[in-house]
């Protein structure tokens, strides 16, 4: 049969407008969460974390959001650019265990 | 303050061949990971070292692949022999401590085996 890749969600929004980018996350123990930021041909690029015992966390306009009753991560970027189209991961993990990812959202940008 | 460093960046070899990936993690950092992208399987963790040992080898794919980390500024990851299904973008990562702290990825090494 035919193989196929990963299918990866896509986003697309205007430039200055606000992107959110969300996440379902598997396991209930996780309690640290990274947002990472692909460019292409480049490595996963850092961008905020979050721990479990908190909901909400701001960087430089990103804010993340954790929602633990329904497993759920987002990533809001404020007045996006050009320079955020990128494919964003989450990543979860529990306690001092590795880090899992997801596959990823392809966010573009329309200028 | 150089990040994680990969080499090569890219490379092209025939299906048989070794081949041999290298990487310098951050100064300072203990933990050194290594994984593998592709487009059917996304990013997956191969192994992972902690103080230059190998903690978790699990996601190590069979027998062809191999790992090392001969002290805290240098690993490398070799596939003998390698074959086409290994093509994919070959990243390091390094982490701080052992617990809940980022991993920084270095560039990447894009393999093509025919």
């Amino acid at each position: 049969g035919e193989s196929v890749g990963l299918h990866l969600p896509t986003l697309s929004v205007q430039e200055g407008d606000n992107s959110i980018i969300n996440c379902a996350y598997s396991n209930s123990a996780s309690d640290y969460f990274i947002w990472y930021k692909q460019e292409s041909g480049k490595g996963p690029q850092f961008i905020i974390d979050i721990r479990s015992n908190m909901d909400k966390r701001q960087g430089q306009r990103v804010t993340v959001l954790l929602n633990k009753t329904v497993k759920h991560l987002s990533l809001q970027i404020a007045a996006t650019q050009p320079g955020d189209s990128a494919v964003y991961f989450c990543a979860e993990q529990t306690g001092a265990n590795n880090l899992f990812f997801g596959t990823g959202t392809r966010l573009t940008v329309i200028p | 303050d150089a990040g994680v460093i990969q080499s090569p960046r890219h490379e092209v070899t025939e299906m048989g061949q070794e081949v041999t990936l290298r990487c310098k993690p951050i100064s300072g950092h203990n933990s050194l990971f290594w994984y593998r992208q592709t487009m059917m399987r996304g990013l997956e963790l191969l192994i992972y070292f902690n103080n230059n040992v190998p903690i978790d080898d699990s996601g190590m794919p069979e027998d062809r692949f191999s790992a090392k980390m001969p002290n805290a500024s240098f690993s490398t990851l070799k596939i003998q022999p390698s074959e086409p299904r290994d093509s994919a973008v070959y990243f390091c990562a390094s982490r701080k401590g052992a617990g809940q702290e980022t991993q920084y990825f270095g560039p990447g090494t894009r393999l093509l085996v025919l």
